[in-house]
């Protein structure tokens, strides 16, 4: 299994873009999780979904952050337009939702840098 | 108002010898708990976790106590290898909450440098 799959690596753009991560869930896992990770404020749950369905979004910063499952197994979080500040590393997390101790399988993270 | 805590940013411990990591917690609500490591440039992998009705769980090297009275855990791993220096997380949720699952909340974690 190749594990979770997050695009792009690394992402720089300028003040006011948008800006698109993606992730591919590991196959046959229902739930996917949305995290940003700053000095400042650690490890950080945006949204959670369960069987493409938002479950949690209190975490997501304000309305320019959306995010979207149009399929069981991928996952988009738009930032439109972006700022300075939204400079952090977004990770996606996959697991499958069995048990109430189902394990989270990271991807390897999209290291965003907004100008 | 951070519900975890790992107050120590870093660590660095000798090869062979114990890496102890620390972490608190607010929440007493909060009733399992896990332990995730980070190496640069990949996303956290899961390392050990305990339910609130143990104290104590043990996996190879890796051991985590739990005491929820102080509420407070530990991490220990015995011996360490310089393959161990990684960032260490702490996370903690509610297994029923409102009939689903609670969120994970993170500490903002520990470097451990195991020196050869």
């Amino acid at each position: 299994d190749a594990g979770v799959i997050q695009s792009p690596r690394h992402e720089v753009t300028e003040m006011g873009q948008e800006v698109t991560l993606r992730c591919k869930l590991i196959s046959g896992h229902n739930s996917l999780f949305w995290y940003r990770q700053t000095m400042m404020r650690g490890l950080e749950l945006l949204i959670y979904f369960n069987n493409n369905v938002p479950i949690d979004d209190s975490g997501m910063p304000e309305d320019r952050f959306s995010a979207k499952m149009p399929n069981a197994s991928f996952s988009t979080l738009k930032i439109q337009p972006s700022e300075p500040r939204d400079s952090a590393v977004y990770f996606c997390a996959s697991s499958l939702v069995q048990t109430s101790t189902d394990t989270q399988y990271f991807g390897p993270g999209t290291r965003l840098t907004v100008l | 108002d951070q519900q975890v805590k790992q107050n120590s940013p870093s660590l660095s411990v000798q090869e062979g010898r114990i890496s102890i990591l620390n972490c608190d917690y607010t929440n007493s609500m909060f009733d399992y708990f896990l332990w995730y490591k980070k190496y640069p440039a990949e996303g956290p992998t899961f390392l050990i976790s305990i339910s609130s009705i143990k104290d104590k769980n043990e996996d190879g090297r890796f051991t985590v106590f739990l005491n929820k009275s102080a509420k407070h855990l530990s991490l220990h791993i015995v011996p360490s290898q310089p393959g161990d220096s990684a960032v260490y997380f702490c996370a903690a949720k509610r297994m029923n909450y409102g009939g689903s699952q609670g969120n994970l909340i993170f500490g903002k974690g520990t470097k451990l440098s195991v020196k050869p």
